[in-house]
């Protein structure tokens, strides 16, 4: 099955510098890449996705970066602001096949001091 | 648009006891999923409703895990007797596409965290 590995579990950054979580998989099979965010108290919402026929994907201060051969995705914000304090969980899944299922990471709890 | 809800959102329980979990989807979503995440430790998928029916529950780790979707709206999941073991956080998540999970996005609910002492 998949295995997904997510570094680190905590990060620790100062308002406005930039934050990077970064997650292997093992499975060549999965070629859908999701991060949630989840603050206290709150559904995990999905910020960002990425699938395997993309290597970048941008969404404001948010970007996701996709290596398929060396299995490694990462999720990278910058000018990180408090509200920006959460656990964020990176997943990876196939999409064909008759898998659905997500393999979630173990999680990163990012701090954001102001 | 309300969001995926979970009920209760703590729940605290002597070992031996029973618990039941709570997850109302967001309206329309056919598919309904649980997960748990231990202390620590990565998310895991549970079991998997399409509508009513159980698509896949490869997940539950034991029969003392019962889940169920009447009707195909809200879903409950019952652990009886609970262990000290069972303690963690358990998200529910739902979807609308059944045909096409390609572009299935999962919403998860804010979970339930479950202490068994």
């Amino acid at each position: 099955g998949e295995n997904v590995e997510q570094h680190p579990s905590t990060l620790s950054v100062q308002e406005g510098d930039s934050a990077v979580i970064k997650c292997t998989y093992s499975d060549s099979a999965s070629n859908y890449f999701p991060w949630y965010k989840q603050e206290l108290g709150k559904g995990s919402q999905l910020i960002i996705d990425i699938r395997s026929n993309v290597g970048e994907k941008k969404d404001q201060r948010i970007a996701v970066t996709l290596n398929k051969t060396a299995k490694h995705f990462s999720l990278h914000i910058t000018e990180t602001q408090p509200e920006d304090s959460a656990v964020y969980f990176c997943a990876a899944r196939p999409t064909s096949g008759g898998s659905y299922i997500p393999t979630f990471g173990r999680g990163t709890s990012l701090i954001v001091h102001p | 648009e309300a969001g995926v809800t979970q009920f209760p959102s703590h729940s605290v329980i002597e070992k031996g006891q029973t618990v039941t979990l709570r997850c109302d989807p967001i309206s329309g979503h056919d598919n309904l999923y649980w997960y748990r995440r231990v202390m620590g430790k990565e998310i895991k998928f549970l079991l998997h409703f399409v509508k009513e029916s159980k698509q896949d529950e490869s997940g539950m780790p034991n029969n003392r895990f019962l889940a169920e979707r009447t009707g195909g709206t809200y879903s409950t999941l019952k652990v009886q007797p609970a262990e000290l073991e069972d303690s963690g956080v358990y998200f529910c998540a739902s979807s609308q596409r059944y045909t096409d999970y390609s572009t299935d996005t999962q919403y998860f609910g804010p979970g339930t965290r479950l202490t068994v002492l």
